[in-house]
C-alpha cells in the first residue's frame, strides 16, 4: 500500500527551464510535506517542506504547491541547472504518526 | 558541523552470513533513525530511537534484524542471517528530537549474494 506516490521515475528538462515534479498521497492523516534531493553515493538532503495550513512555500529558486483536496503537491525549480540533477523523494507524515513515508523518487536531469 | 558518519560504506557477504553496520549521529540529535532503500524504491523505515529508547519498530524483521543505540548516541543495526532480499542502502539519519528535520548518513551498501 504506497501512501505516496511520485508516478514520473524521470524528468529531462533543459537548462535554464522550469522542472516540475509531482507527488500524490492517499492518507488523509498527512499534514506536513517534504521533498529531499540525493546525488549518487550520498544520503537525502531535505530540500523544502510545506505544512497543510499553507498552499505554496518559496524558497529562492524552489517552490512546493500543496492542492489538499486533490492531495498533490509540485516541486518547482526555476531556473533549472545542471547541479540540480539528482533523485528528488517526496514525503509527508501526520497524525500522532512522526514517522516519514517516502515516494520511490524521480531522477531529473538537467541538460547543459 | 560533522555529519553523520557510517561504515562501512559498502559491503558484500553471502547469504545466511551475518553483518553489522554502525551509524555516529549528529552531537547532541536524541533521536536517531535507520532506513532501508532498496533499488528503486523510497527509503523506509526499519527502527527509530528516541535517546535509548526505542520509538518506533514495526517494519523491522524481527527475526533477523537487530538494533541498539547504546548510551543513547551511536548504534548498530545487524542483520543475521542475511537474505538476498536485504540487499539495500542503509541509511542511518538523526534529528534533533522527534518531529525535527532529517540529516541523512551516505548509507551503507549491501549486497548480499
Amino acid at each position: 500500500d504506497q501512501q505516496v506516490k511520485q508516478n514520473s521515475p524521470s524528468l529531462s528538462v533543459q537548462e535554464g527551464r522550469i522542472s516540475i515534479l509531482n507527488c500524490d498521497y492517499t492518507n488523509s492523516m498527512f499534514d506536513y510535506f517534504l521533498w529531499y534531493k540525493k546525488y549518487p553515493a550520498e544520503g537525502p538532503t531535505f530540500l523544502i517542506s510545506i505544512s497543510s495550513i499553507k498552499d505554496k512555500n518559496e524558497d529562492g529558486r524552489f517552490t512546493v504547491f500543496l492542492n489538499k483536496s486533490a492531495k498533490h503537491l509540485s516541486l518547482h525549480i526555476v531556473p533549472s541547472q545542471p547541479g540540480d540533477s539528482a533523485v528528488y523523494f517526496c514525503a509527508a507524515k501526520g497524525g500522532s504518526n512522526y514517522k516519514l513515508t517516502f515516494g520511490k523518487g524521480t531522477l531529473l536531469t538537467v541538460n547543459p | 558541523e560533522a555529519g553523520v558518519a557510517q561504515s562501512p560504506r559498502y559491503k558484500i557477504i553471502e547469504k545466511r552470513q551475518s553483518v553489522a553496520f554502525w551509524c555516529n549521529p549528529i552531537s547532541g540529535h536524541a533521536t536517531l533513525y535507520w532506513y532501508q532503500q532498496i533499488l528503486g524504491q523510497g527509503p523506509k523505515l526499519l527502527i527509530q530511537f528516541q535517546n535509548n529508547g526505542v520509538v518506533d519498530d514495526s517494519q523491522l524483521p524481527k527475526d533477523r534484524f537487530s538494533a541498539e543505540r547504546l548510551k543513547g548516541v551511536d548504534s548498530t543495526l545487524k542483520i543475521q542471517p542475511a537474505k538476498l532480499e536485504d540487499s539495500a542502502v542503509y541509511l542511518c539519519a538523526s534529528s534533533l528530537d522527534i518531529n525535527e528535520k532529517l540529516f541523512f548518513g551516505s548509507g551503507t551498501q549491501l549486497s548480499v549474494l
